[in-house]
C-alpha cells in the first residue's frame, strides 16, 4: 500500500543544535501532518501543511518550530533551537482529502537531545 | 481532559480468542477512527466510521459507535498473535484538517 517515508529513524543531537526531519509523503497526497509521541504516552498532533502554508498547529508547535516542503520535495520539521522537551518520537503523515480521511503515517524519526 | 481515550490500559488473549476494546470520547464528532501501532512503527488506519453509522465492518474488525454515550468499540475475531499491537481510537473535529485526537491506546497482547 501507499507508504510515508521518514528520514532518518533516528537522530541524536546535543541541546541547542539545530534538527530537520524529512518526509516523503505519498505521492499524491496534498495534506501533510506532524505528531509527537513521547515514550509511553499518547500521540499528539502538531501541525498541518496544505499548498504551502500551515492550516492548523497547536500548542505544542513552538516558535522554535517550522515546515515547509520546498518545490513538492520532502516535507519536512525543522527544531531550531532544540531543547531536552524535544525528545521524542515525531511521526509524518499524509492524506488525500481535508476531513474525515484517513491518514498514512511513517515510522517516525525518534529524536533524542542531549 | 482528553477528548477521547480507551477504557483499559492492557489486554492478554490467547490466539484464537476475540477481544473487544473500548473507547469514549468527549466531543461532537463525524467520524471515529480506529489505529494500531505495532512496535516501531506508526500507526496504522484500521476502521473510520461515520456518526451515521452504527457499525463498520473490515474482515476479522468489525467497529461500533454509540454517539448518545460517545462510546466506540472495536472487536476482533480469530485473534492472531500478529494482532498484537497498541489500539487507540482517535477523533477529529467537525471542522478542519484532520487533527486528529488521539486516545493512550490499549496494549494487545496475543500469545500463542
Amino acid at each position: 500500500g501507499p507508504k510515508v517515508l521518514q528520514i532518518p529513524s533516528h537522530q541524536i543531537i546535543d541541546m541547542g543544535q539545530m534538527v530537520t526531519l524529512n518526509c516523503d509523503p505519498v505521492s499524491n497526497h496534498l495534506y501533510f501532518y506532524w505528531y509527537k509521541q513521547i515514550l509511553g504516552q499518547q500521540m499528539e498532533f502538531l501541525v498541518n501543511f496544505y499548498n504551502g502554508k500551515v492550516m492548523e498547529k497547536s500548542k505544542l508547535f513552538k516558535d522554535q518550530f517550522s515546515v515547509e516542503r520546498p518545490d513538492g520535495s520532502y516535507f519536512t520539521l525543522k527544531i531550531q533551537p532544540t531543547a531536552l522537551e524535544d525528545s521524542a518520537v515525531y511521526f509524518c503523515a499524509s492524506s488525500l482529502g481535508q476531513s474525515n480521511e484517513r491518514l498514512f503515517f511513517g515510522h517516525g524519526t525518534k529524536l533524542s537531545v542531549l | 481532559s482528553q477528548l477521547a481515550e480507551e477504557n483499559l490500559w492492557a489486554l492478554s488473549v490467547h490466539e484464537g480468542e476475540s477481544v473487544t476494546v473500548n473507547c469514549s470520547y468527549k466531543t461532537s464528532i463525524t467520524a471515529l477512527q480506529w489505529y494500531r501501532q505495532k512496535s516501531g512503527e506508526g500507526p496504522a488506519q484500521l476502521i473510520l466510521i461515520r456518526s451515521n453509522e452504527r457499525e463498520k465492518r473490515n474482515g476479522r474488525l468489525r467497529a461500533t459507535l454509540d454517539t448518545s454515550s460517545q462510546s466506540s468499540s472495536l472487536s476482533i475475531t480469530a485473534t492472531r498473535c500478529e494482532d498484537t499491537a497498541v489500539y487507540f481510537c482517535a477523533t477529529a473535529p467537525d471542522s478542519g484538517y484532520n487533527k486528529l485526537t488521539f486516545g493512550k491506546g490499549t496494549v494487545l497482547l496475543v500469545s500463542p
